[in-house]
């Protein structure tokens, strides 16, 4: 069974704490990225990969980290310096990497989500 | 870069009526533009999408039409059902700067 899974569904973060969120996909996609939702509002994007060991910045990927050391793994840290990280966030993962066929960044895929608290 | 509005912000229809949510979008290298059901607790899940060559396109109760001169697209739900109920989002997307972006969402409600 394909797909996009994220781990854990709920995560709290304590004051000053690293939080790492998993993201899994057997899609064999060669782009993954990392979104954040907030109420009321569209997606935006923190960071994307298009191949293994190469990753971009989004829009708001001040306070996040993320690597990627395997095709199926995108993981994304939410650090200290992260001050506002109460969201919800998913992790998406398309066909096609940019500059491929002239297909640009069609994203078919997101996973469940995960939604992170600060205590 | 690309800006995406996306009207209404909440919707309300009685089940059987039909449902429109309309997006404009700013750039006109804009090809791409798929629209996303997110149901409670999940994530978005693609549901039409159409390309910059076309202007219609059908699948069941669920069509997307495109003016690319007036540069927006709309997507309309036929006959809908109370499972239609759900968080919309229309995106916009380029080849040329490899960026998508999102509109804000319609929680579009179906009342029995």
């Amino acid at each position: 069974d394909g797909g996009i899974t994220q781990s854990p569904k709920y995560l709290f973060r304590k004051e000053g704490q690293n939080v790492t969120l998993s993201c899994e996909q057997n899609l064999n996609h060669d782009a993954m990225y990392w979104y954040r939702q907030d109420p009321g509002q569209g997606l935006r994007l923190i960071y994307y990969s298009q191949i293994v060991n190469d990753f971009q910045k989004g829009d708001i990927a001040e306070g996040y980290s993320v690597s990627r050391e395997k095709k199926e793994s995108f993981p994304l840290t939410v650090t200290s310096a992260q001050k506002n990280p109460t969201a919800f966030y998913l992790c998406a993962s398309s066909i096609e990497a940019w500059g491929l066929a002239g297909k640009g960044r069609d994203i078919q895929y997101f996973g469940a989500g995960t939604r992170l608290s600060v205590l | 870069g690309e800006n995406v509005e996306q009207h209404p912000s909440t919707l309300s229809v009685q089940e059987g009526d039909s449902a429109v949510i309309k997006c404009t979008y700013s750039d006109s290298a804009s090809n791409y533009f798929p629209w996303y059901k997110q149901e409670l607790g999940k994530g978005p899940q693609l549901i039409i999408d159409i390309r910059s060559n076309v202007g219609e396109k059908k699948d069941q109760r669920i069509a997307v039409t495109l003016n690319k001169t007036a540069k927006h697209f709309s997507l309309h739900i036929t006959e809908t059902q109370p499972e239609d109920s759900a968080v919309y989002f229309c995106a916009a997307s380029s080849f040329l700067n490899n960026d998508m972006r999102f509109g804000a969402g319609t929680r579009l409600t179906v009342k029995p």
